[in-house]
């Protein structure tokens, strides 16, 4: 099966301030990317998406960033709070009509200090 | 937005024996569901993409054989690991893509945690 990566980098924060937290995807053609939170022993749960045709959105307290060049996606999260603490993963849509599969990135386990 | 269930939550098995692990739908019809699989501290791998009334579509290196994926109703795919062994023990999630807004996005299942010994 497809995946990408085999190992989860950390980011630790302190509560109230900013996370980035950064995802290179693989295919150009890829045209939708989403942001997923884990918790642990869940399922991950939707947090925000964005068309290949954006370079910016935001939501309530997040942004995401999209990079095509690099093919680099970021996740912003402002004012980070200890129930943000979590794994992060970013997924792209390889392709239109391939069938809605999504590929996912190696994620990036957030921990939030009080 | 819309509900996956996936049942059972958890499941111990003794190995050589085979496990359903069932996917639904619960307030929309889904034609195509995916089927993942997690090990600790690693990413969702795509197993295979379950297809009502037809057959499931497998990832390179993924056993059919093995991960019997059954889709026999618009709201219900099952994903059966047979002859398990220990090798096989690790979190598995479905989801479900739904069009909302001109986008498909996906919801996911709580997951499984399996485990043989």
């Amino acid at each position: 099966g497809e995946s990408v990566g085999l190992h989860l980098p950390t980011l630790s924060v302190q509560e109230g301030d900013n996370s980035i937290i950064n995802c290179a995807y693989s295919n150009s053609a890829s045209d939708y990317f989403i942001w997923y939170k884990q918790e642990s022993g869940k399922g991950p749960q939707f947090i925000i998406d964005i068309r290949s045709n954006m370079d910016k959105r935001q939501g309530q307290r997040v942004t995401v960033l999209l990079n095509k060049t690099v093919k680099h996606l970021s996740l912003q999260i402002a004012a980070t709070q200890p129930g943000d603490s979590a794994v992060y993963f970013c997924a792209e849509n390889p392709r239109r009509n391939q069938g809605g599969k999504l590929i996912f990135g190696q994620g990036t386990e957030l921990s939030v200090k009080p | 937005g819309a509900v996956v269930s996936q049942h059972p939550s958890r499941v111990i098995c003794k190995s050589g024996t085979s496990v359903k692990i069932e996917c639904r739908s619960l307030d929309f019809q889904a034609t195509t569901m995916f089927w993942y699989r997690q090990f600790p501290k690693q990413s969702l791998m795509l197993m295979a993409t379950s297809n009502e009334g037809s057959k499931a579509t497998y990832e390179q290196g993924v056993e059919k054989d093995k991960f019997l994926i059954n889709h026999a109703s618009l709201t219900l795919s099952t994903l059966t690991v047979t002859s398990a062994h220990p090798e096989d023990s690790s979190f598995y999630i479905c989801s479900a893509r739904v069009l909302q807004g001109g986008l498909t996005e996906a919801f996911f299942g709580q997951g499984t945690r399996l485990t043989v010994v």
